[in-house]
Protein backbone atom coordinates (compact mmCIF):
# COMPACT_ATOMS: atom_id res chain seq x y z
CA UNK A 1 0.00 0.00 0.00
CA UNK A 2 0.67 3.81 -0.37
CA UNK A 3 3.42 5.13 2.44
CA UNK A 4 3.25 8.58 4.32
CA UNK A 5 6.35 9.74 6.02
CA UNK A 6 6.16 13.26 7.76
CA UNK A 7 8.58 15.45 9.06
CA UNK A 8 9.64 16.55 11.49
CA UNK A 9 8.40 14.36 14.54
CA UNK A 10 8.56 16.94 16.78
CA UNK A 11 8.40 20.89 16.95
CA UNK A 12 8.65 22.96 19.28
CA UNK A 13 8.23 26.62 18.52
CA UNK A 14 8.45 30.37 20.32
CA UNK A 15 5.07 31.82 20.08
CA UNK A 16 5.48 33.86 16.70
CA UNK A 17 7.46 31.97 15.11
CA UNK A 18 6.90 30.12 11.51
CA UNK A 19 7.02 26.50 10.82
CA UNK A 20 6.69 24.15 7.45
CA UNK A 21 5.76 20.28 7.89
CA UNK A 22 6.46 17.64 5.26
CA UNK A 23 4.85 15.28 3.91
CA UNK A 24 6.27 12.80 1.33
CA UNK A 25 4.15 9.87 -0.18
CA UNK A 26 5.42 6.63 -1.93
CA UNK A 27 2.87 6.44 -4.91
CA UNK A 28 -0.12 8.84 -7.09
CA UNK A 29 -2.83 9.58 -4.76
CA UNK A 30 -6.71 10.99 -5.67
CA UNK A 31 -6.75 12.85 -2.41
CA UNK A 32 -4.51 14.51 0.67
CA UNK A 33 -6.00 15.95 3.63
CA UNK A 34 -4.44 17.70 6.17
CA UNK A 35 -5.17 17.30 9.64
CA UNK A 36 -4.79 18.78 13.36
CA UNK A 37 -5.50 17.05 16.36
CA UNK A 38 -6.41 19.08 18.86
CA UNK A 39 -5.36 17.97 22.74
CA UNK A 40 -8.65 17.08 23.13
CA UNK A 41 -8.22 14.53 20.27
CA UNK A 42 -9.96 16.09 18.03
CA UNK A 43 -9.48 16.13 14.03
CA UNK A 44 -10.01 19.13 12.48
CA UNK A 45 -9.83 19.75 9.00
CA UNK A 46 -7.53 21.90 7.73
CA UNK A 47 -7.25 21.34 3.63
CA UNK A 48 -8.03 19.14 1.24
CA UNK A 49 -4.84 19.71 -1.25
CA UNK A 50 -4.38 16.43 -3.78
CA UNK A 51 -2.14 19.37 -5.83
CA UNK A 52 -1.77 23.24 -5.88
CA UNK A 53 -1.51 25.53 -2.78
CA UNK A 54 -4.05 27.06 -0.49
CA UNK A 55 -4.16 29.46 1.79
CA UNK A 56 -7.04 29.90 5.21
CA UNK A 57 -5.55 32.62 7.24
CA UNK A 58 -2.27 31.81 8.71
CA UNK A 59 -2.11 28.25 7.76
CA UNK A 60 -1.18 27.37 4.09
CA UNK A 61 -0.23 24.65 2.23
CA UNK A 62 1.45 23.21 -1.08
CA UNK A 63 1.19 19.64 -2.97
CA UNK A 64 3.71 18.89 -6.04
CA UNK A 65 1.65 15.66 -6.83
CA UNK A 66 4.53 15.00 -9.35
CA UNK A 67 7.10 14.89 -6.68
CA UNK A 68 5.33 13.65 -4.67
CA UNK A 69 5.34 15.73 -1.16
CA UNK A 70 3.17 18.42 0.30
CA UNK A 71 4.08 21.09 2.37
CA UNK A 72 2.10 22.57 5.62
CA UNK A 73 3.32 26.11 6.56
CA UNK A 74 2.17 27.91 9.80
CA UNK A 75 2.82 31.61 10.04
CA UNK A 76 3.01 33.30 13.12
CA UNK A 77 2.32 30.58 15.39
CA UNK A 78 0.33 30.74 18.88
CA UNK A 79 -0.31 28.30 21.66
CA UNK A 80 -3.44 27.41 20.34
CA UNK A 81 -1.85 26.04 17.18
CA UNK A 82 -0.40 22.81 19.43
CA UNK A 83 -0.90 19.55 18.74
CA UNK A 84 -0.21 16.53 15.96
CA UNK A 85 -0.56 17.96 12.71
CA UNK A 86 -1.48 14.80 10.45
CA UNK A 87 -1.58 14.09 6.46
CA UNK A 88 -3.44 11.53 4.85
CA UNK A 89 -3.64 10.34 1.03
CA UNK A 90 -6.04 8.30 -1.16
CA UNK A 91 -4.29 6.02 -3.46
CA UNK A 92 -5.10 6.73 -6.95
CA UNK A 93 -6.65 2.69 -6.77
CA UNK A 94 -9.84 2.97 -8.06
CA UNK A 95 -12.75 3.00 -5.62
CA UNK A 96 -10.61 2.69 -2.65
CA UNK A 97 -11.35 6.34 -0.71
CA UNK A 98 -9.28 4.86 1.81
CA UNK A 99 -7.11 6.79 3.81
CA UNK A 100 -3.33 6.19 4.82
CA UNK A 101 -2.31 8.63 7.52
CA UNK A 102 1.39 9.88 8.42
CA UNK A 103 2.69 9.07 11.91
CA UNK A 104 1.95 12.68 12.43
CA UNK A 105 4.14 16.23 13.25
CA UNK A 106 4.10 17.24 17.18
CA UNK A 107 4.30 20.74 17.18
CA UNK A 108 4.13 22.54 20.83
CA UNK A 109 4.35 26.36 20.62
CA UNK A 110 5.42 27.88 23.75
CA UNK A 111 4.56 30.82 25.06
CA UNK B 1 -18.88 19.78 6.19
CA UNK B 2 -20.87 17.05 8.11
CA UNK B 3 -22.03 17.27 11.68
CA UNK B 4 -20.57 13.79 13.67
CA UNK B 5 -21.58 12.52 16.78
CA UNK B 6 -20.24 9.22 18.54
CA UNK B 7 -21.57 8.05 21.96
CA UNK B 8 -20.06 7.81 24.08
CA UNK B 9 -17.22 9.88 24.33
CA UNK B 10 -15.22 8.14 27.04
CA UNK B 11 -15.53 4.75 29.04
CA UNK B 12 -13.53 2.56 31.27
CA UNK B 13 -14.23 -0.93 31.06
CA UNK B 14 -13.02 -3.76 32.88
CA UNK B 15 -11.51 -7.34 29.87
CA UNK B 16 -13.60 -9.74 28.86
CA UNK B 17 -16.36 -7.32 28.16
CA UNK B 18 -17.84 -5.39 24.86
CA UNK B 19 -18.60 -1.79 24.38
CA UNK B 20 -20.43 -0.90 21.40
CA UNK B 21 -19.77 2.74 20.00
CA UNK B 22 -22.95 4.65 18.01
CA UNK B 23 -21.74 7.34 15.24
CA UNK B 24 -24.75 9.59 14.18
CA UNK B 25 -24.36 11.92 11.54
CA UNK B 26 -26.72 14.84 10.06
CA UNK B 27 -26.97 13.80 6.69
CA UNK B 28 -27.25 10.79 4.33
CA UNK B 29 -23.58 9.31 3.72
CA UNK B 30 -22.87 6.65 1.74
CA UNK B 31 -19.36 5.32 3.15
CA UNK B 32 -18.43 5.65 6.54
CA UNK B 33 -15.12 4.46 8.15
CA UNK B 34 -14.06 3.24 10.96
CA UNK B 35 -10.21 4.07 12.35
CA UNK B 36 -8.15 2.98 15.56
CA UNK B 37 -5.72 5.63 17.36
CA UNK B 38 -3.71 3.97 20.15
CA UNK B 39 -2.13 5.68 22.17
CA UNK B 40 0.66 8.19 21.24
CA UNK B 41 0.21 6.69 17.91
CA UNK B 42 -1.27 7.18 14.33
CA UNK B 43 -4.79 6.53 13.00
CA UNK B 44 -5.63 3.02 11.65
CA UNK B 45 -8.21 1.93 9.41
CA UNK B 46 -10.33 -0.45 11.08
CA UNK B 47 -13.05 -1.60 8.19
CA UNK B 48 -15.05 0.30 6.30
CA UNK B 49 -19.00 0.67 6.59
CA UNK B 50 -21.26 1.15 3.37
CA UNK B 51 -25.30 0.72 4.16
CA UNK B 52 -26.44 -2.19 2.23
CA UNK B 53 -23.19 -4.51 2.20
CA UNK B 54 -21.18 -6.01 4.75
CA UNK B 55 -18.19 -4.16 6.23
CA UNK B 56 -15.07 -4.69 4.70
CA UNK B 57 -12.06 -5.01 7.20
CA UNK B 58 -8.82 -4.35 7.20
CA UNK B 59 -6.18 -6.69 7.15
CA UNK B 60 -5.56 -7.17 10.81
CA UNK B 61 -9.03 -6.60 11.89
CA UNK B 62 -11.81 -9.36 12.21
CA UNK B 63 -15.38 -9.46 12.10
CA UNK B 64 -15.74 -11.23 15.67
CA UNK B 65 -13.46 -8.88 17.31
CA UNK B 66 -14.92 -5.59 15.39
CA UNK B 67 -18.52 -6.31 14.48
CA UNK B 68 -19.77 -3.38 12.73
CA UNK B 69 -23.85 -2.40 12.08
CA UNK B 70 -25.08 0.07 9.14
CA UNK B 71 -28.37 -0.19 9.89
CA UNK B 72 -29.16 3.40 7.62
CA UNK B 73 -27.15 6.21 5.79
CA UNK B 74 -27.10 8.12 8.94
CA UNK B 75 -26.04 5.77 11.28
CA UNK B 76 -23.47 3.10 12.12
CA UNK B 77 -21.80 0.79 14.77
CA UNK B 78 -18.72 -0.23 16.60
CA UNK B 79 -18.67 -2.73 18.99
CA UNK B 80 -14.85 -3.89 20.32
CA UNK B 81 -15.15 -7.31 21.80
CA UNK B 82 -13.87 -9.27 24.44
CA UNK B 83 -11.89 -6.61 25.33
CA UNK B 84 -8.59 -6.72 26.77
CA UNK B 85 -6.24 -3.41 27.77
CA UNK B 86 -4.31 -3.44 24.23
CA UNK B 87 -7.76 -2.16 22.62
CA UNK B 88 -7.41 0.92 24.99
CA UNK B 89 -7.73 3.43 22.32
CA UNK B 90 -9.55 6.22 20.66
CA UNK B 91 -11.97 4.84 18.05
CA UNK B 92 -13.07 7.38 15.26
CA UNK B 93 -15.74 7.51 12.87
CA UNK B 94 -15.41 9.27 9.75
CA UNK B 95 -17.82 10.07 6.51
CA UNK B 96 -16.65 10.56 2.95
CA UNK B 97 -18.48 13.61 1.41
CA UNK B 98 -17.10 13.24 -2.12
CA UNK B 99 -19.02 15.34 -4.78
CA UNK B 100 -20.86 17.35 -2.85
CA UNK B 101 -20.05 21.32 -3.57
CA UNK B 102 -17.25 22.65 -1.56
CA UNK B 103 -16.85 20.15 0.54
CA UNK B 104 -13.56 18.12 1.51
CA UNK B 105 -13.96 14.40 1.28
CA UNK B 106 -13.39 12.78 4.67
CA UNK B 107 -14.76 14.21 7.79
CA UNK B 108 -14.07 12.68 11.12
CA UNK B 109 -16.41 12.45 14.78
CA UNK B 110 -15.35 13.27 17.80
CA UNK B 111 -13.95 10.44 18.32
CA UNK B 112 -14.36 7.62 21.88
CA UNK B 113 -11.44 7.45 24.30
CA UNK B 114 -11.46 3.70 25.57
CA UNK B 115 -9.67 2.43 28.18
CA UNK B 116 -9.79 -1.11 29.38
CA UNK B 117 -8.55 -2.45 32.96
Amino acid sequence: GIQVEQSPPDLILQEGANSTLRCNFSDSVNNLQWFHQNPWGQLINLFYIPSGTKQNGRLSATTVATERYSLLYISSSQTTDSGVYFCAVEGSGAGSYQLTFGKGTKLSVIP
Amino acid sequence: SAVISQKPSRDICQRGTSLTIQCQVDSQVTMMFWYRQQPGQSLTLIATANQGSEATYESGFVIDKFPISRPNLTFSTLTVSNMSPEDSSIYLCSVDLRGRRYQETQYFGPGTRLLVL
